[in-house]
Formats: structure tokens, C-alpha cells, sequence
């Protein structure tokens, strides 16, 4: 069973570069979440689907943009990298919604220099 | 005010010790309330959830809630070195799903 599965592990981008962290789950949960985590600041929610079809933002959600692909999977795009969002970023998935408990991806850790 | 908020830490304890870790958060239609648990490098796992006011024991942990003070804790009984990690406290509104976290909070236990 891999549970949430995020792609890819590490990544170093060049500013202005842009690119996609994909996330996929096959537990069949309905609820779905991005998050980053710097130094210091835990888990910033940056967006996340309550349900497929559905996104909304969160946190953080200013130089990103996601798509909710089908119900296994949640997408998030950079445009346009900045060295600001250096960051070690998590996807996650609940069955539903934030009653129940989320279970998260291994995470990637990006680089933009 | 930032959603939920944690002790400023990091915590020391010594081997043995109960572990008292902190939690408050604003909005009242918070419903579902959850400690996380993150060893360096690794990914959060979930510990410990409660919705209801009152504690919720599962082995050396407790879970507090308390609703009205919007004030949830999680206490480490008998506190261990393989305790030592950033937990995390989150809350959920139950009417859209979202999951928010605290910055966490890292517990070092001494042997």
C-alpha cells in the first residue's frame, strides 16, 4: 500500500524557472492538502481540495497554483520560482475532510537559486 | 492572531519526566483537534485526535480539550528519548475541511 506518494524527492530550480510537484494517493480520500515548512514555522497550508473538484486557498497561497487532477490526484505549479520558496513542501490526504486523520507524502525538498 | 499557536520552545525533559506541550487556537468552530508527531527528515504521523472536551488517553499520552478556553494540550508520561521530535498540534473546521498547523514545538528528552 504506498499511500500518498509525492514526485519529486528533491529538486533545484533556477529563478523564474517554473515546474509541478505532483502528489497522488490511493487510499480513496476525499480531502486533499499542500503544505510547506520552513525552519521554525511548522506546516503552512498553502492550498488544498475538500473534495475533487473543489480547491481552495490557504495560508500561503501567493506564487502557486494547483489543480485537482481526478480524486487521486492534487497537482501544485510554480510559475515562476522565486529563492522564496525554498522550501520542503508535503502533500497529504484525509478520507474526510479534517475529521479523520491525514496521512502525508515523504515530501520534496526544493531548492531555487 | 495566527490560527493556532504553540509554546515557543524547544523543551527539555529528562528521561523519565512528564512532557507538557501546549496549544490554543481562534476559531471557535474548530472541531477536530489532532497532535502530530515529525522526527528530523521525516514526515508528520498523527499521535493522538479528540473532539470532545475532556481527556483522551492512549498509553504514555493524554490529549486535553477544552473548548471554552479554546486550549487543547497533550501530555508525555514517562517521557523516553525516542519521544524527542517536533510535535505538532492542527484543528480543523469541520464545515470546509481545512487542516492548519502550529509551528510546533521540539522536545528533547535527556537520558
Amino acid at each position: 500500500n504506498a499511500g500518498v506518494t509525492q514526485t519529486p524527492k528533491f529538486q533545484v530550480l533556477k529563478t523564474g524557472q517554473s515546474m509541478t510537484l505532483q502528489c497522488a494517493q490511493d487510499m480513496n480520500h476525499n480531502s486533499m492538502y499542500w503544505y510547506r515548512q520552513d525552519p521554525g514555522m511548522g506546516l503552512r497550508l498553502i492550498y488544498y481540495s475538500a473534495s475533487e473538484g473543489t480547491t481552495d486557498k490557504g495560508e500561503v497561497p501567493n506564487g502557486y497554483n494547483v489543480s485537482r487532477l481526478n480524486k487521486r490526484e492534487f497537482s501544485l505549479r510554480l510559475e515562476s520560482a522565486a529563492p522564496s520558496q525554498t522550501s520542503v513542501y508535503f502533500c497529504a490526504s484525509s478520507s474526510q475532510g479534517g475529521d479523520t486523520e491525514a496521512f502525508f507524502g515523504q515530501g520534496t525538498r526544493l531548492t531555487v537559486v | 492572531q495566527k490560527e493556532v499557536e504553540q509554546n515557543s520552545g524547544p523543551l527539555s525533559v529528562p528521561e523519565g519526566a512528564i512532557a507538557s506541550l501546549n496549544c490554543t487556537y481562534s476559531d471557535r468552530g474548530s472541531q477536530s483537534f489532532f497532535w502530530y508527531r515529525q522526527y528530523s527528515g521525516k514526515s508528520p504521523e498523527l499521535i493522538m485526535f479528540i473532539y470532545s472536551n475532556g481527556d483522551k488517553e492512549d498509553g504514555r499520552f493524554t490529549a486535553q480539550l477544552n473548548k471554552a478556553s479554546q486550549y487543547v494540550s497533550l501530555l508525555i508520561r514517562d517521557s523516553q528519548p525516542s519521544d524527542s521530535a517536533t510535535y505538532l498540534c492542527a484543528v480543523t473546521l469541520l464545515a470546509n475541511s481545512k487542516l492548519t498547523f502550529g509551528k510546533g514545538i521540539t522536545l528533547s528528552v535527556r537520558p
